[in-house]
């Protein structure tokens, strides 16, 4: 498993503004998956984040609106930007750890950003 | 695309009884997992399952990874308040999706 870390852990914007999310992981990971999970909805994949390559994003999501950036193996952030009421999400990354080569089957997440735009 | 049904979609019990839910699909997997999501926490992982047949337990807990590899379920035995919460199981593909359950959420009755 790994220790995932969120910031900011909640927050309120204004229609129009834009915020950054920062994911941090204990160790490093290759694999790093950023979802946004609705009130009272199950998970949706934005994209995935792999450190050295683009990101790549999910049908219905695009990088203008959520870009994404995977400096190096223990961070990554996703951007919310021109927010709009329809954004107001938690917003979770999650990684898959690897051991020996091979990928975990399993995702482990961090704690999420609760995100309000007004 | 692919798509798992989980039910029930909210189960409302007393403290101390046995608890079931399950996700089922037309479609085949090769691993199963189990989640848990607290209020405002992310997922945790309860039970994962690799094996179709495989029936593995976490304390109160356990799941099984049905025979045809389409199905799932999850038993809690003896609930206690600290079980509530909102459980997703998360079904992973032969191209390494994973594609999620809509949750099942769990509230005791006072």
């Amino acid at each position: 498993s790994a220790v995932i870390s969120q910031k900011p852990s909640r927050d309120i914007c204004q229609r129009g503004t834009s915020l950054t999310i920062q994911c941090q992981v204990d160790s490093q990971v290759t694999m790093m998956f950023w979802y946004r999970q609705q009130p009272g909805q199950s998970l949706t994949l934005i994209a995935t984040a792999n450190q050295g390559s683009e990101a790549t994003y999910e049908s219905g999501f695009v990088i203008d609106k959520f870009p994404i950036s995977r400096p190096n193996l223990t961070f990554s952030t996703l951007t919310v930007s021109n927010m709009s009421p329809e954004d107001s999400s938690i917003y979770l990354c999650s990684v898959e750890p690897t051991s020996g080569g091979v990928r975990s089957p399993a995702q482990y997440f961090g704690p999420g950003t609760r995100l309000t735009v007004l | 695309g692919q798509q798992l049904n989980q039910s029930p979609q909210s189960m409302f019990i007393q403290e101390g009884e046995d608890v079931s839910m399950n996700c089922t699909s037309s479609s085949i997997f090769n691993t199963w997992l189990w989640y848990k999501q607290d209020p405002g926490e992310g997922p945790v992982l309860l039970i994962a399952l690799y094996k179709a047949g495989e029936l593995t337990s976490n304390g109160r807990l356990t799941a099984q990874f049905g025979i045809t590899r389409k199905d799932s379920f999850l038993n809690i035995s003896a609930s206690i308040p600290s079980d509530v919460g909102i459980y997703f199981c998360a079904g992973r593909n032969s191209n390494y999706q994973l594609i999620w359950g809509a949750g099942t959420k769990l509230i005791i009755k006072p």
